[in-house]
């Protein structure tokens, strides 16, 4: 059974720093791309950055959150993180780790964690 | 950036009704759609992927048409456990979401 488990989540001030961290088990996580989906309170989902399976060489991320997110993965430890830096309220979320589906142009995403929730507050 | 519009933004209806949400893509995508269910407090649930293959697990009663441009998810016979938020996706150009629609009882 695949399983996505975020941590890293807390009340942050404005201008401040976290790392979120999904452990992923139930697959063979080298081999997956991964991404970060948010969910501001009461509203829609936003997909926030990924990067691709086995050395992770390509990362990518949402205009709103370039040069201020970066996104890792270390397949020893079968986990995917998302550095969030210089935090803004707007980046106040519940953030989402997800797994792209198999096979040839399967970038949806067909698991997810329960969330981490980032809350930026003064 | 590929913007992705869905209607209606809400929709009241009852169990048993057939239910159709709408999903328009700012330029042609292909097939590479997906839908998602969410209800509240939960992660998202993927429902269907290249517009209309059909997630193991899922309810029959669940399925999507459409390619290019204009989408569509239909549930044949709503039940009680579907009333939730819908979202679609698109996967051809990066990630974008609708901003979802919110199936609630009429």
């Amino acid at each position: 059974e695949v399983q996505l488990l975020e941590s890293g989540g807390g009340f942050v001030q404005p201008g401040g720093s976290l790392r979120l961290s999904c452990v992923a088990s139930g697959f063979t996580f080298s081999s997956y791309a991964m991404s970060w989906v948010r969910q501001a309170p009461g509203k829609g989902l936003e997909w926030v950055s990924g990067i691709s399976d086995t050395g992770g060489a390509k990362t990518y991320y949402a205009d709103s959150v370039k040069g201020r997110f970066t996104i890792s993965r270390d397949n020893s430890k079968n986990t995917v993180y998302l550095q969030v830096n210089s935090l803004r309220a707007e980046d106040t979320a519940v953030y989402y780790c997800a797994k792209v589906g198999g096979g040839y142009h399967a970038e949806y995403f067909q698991h997810w964690g329960q969330g981490t929730l980032v809350t930026v507050s003064s | 950036d590929i913007q992705m519009t869905q209607s209606p933004s809400t929709l009241s209806a009852s169990v048993g009704d057939r239910v159709t949400i709408t999903c328009r893509a700012s330029q042609r995508i292909s097939s590479w759609l997906a839908w998602y269910q969410q209800k509240p407090g939960k992660a998202p649930n993927l429902l269907i992927y290249k517009a209309s293959s059909l997630e193991s697990g899922v309810p029959s009663r669940f399925s999507g048409s459409g390619s290019g441009t204009e989408f569509t998810l239909t549930i044949s016979g709503l039940q009680p456990d579907d009333f939730a938020t819908y979202y679609c996706q698109q996967y051809n150009s990066y990630w974008t979401f609708g901003q979802g629609t919110k199936v609630e009882i009429k």
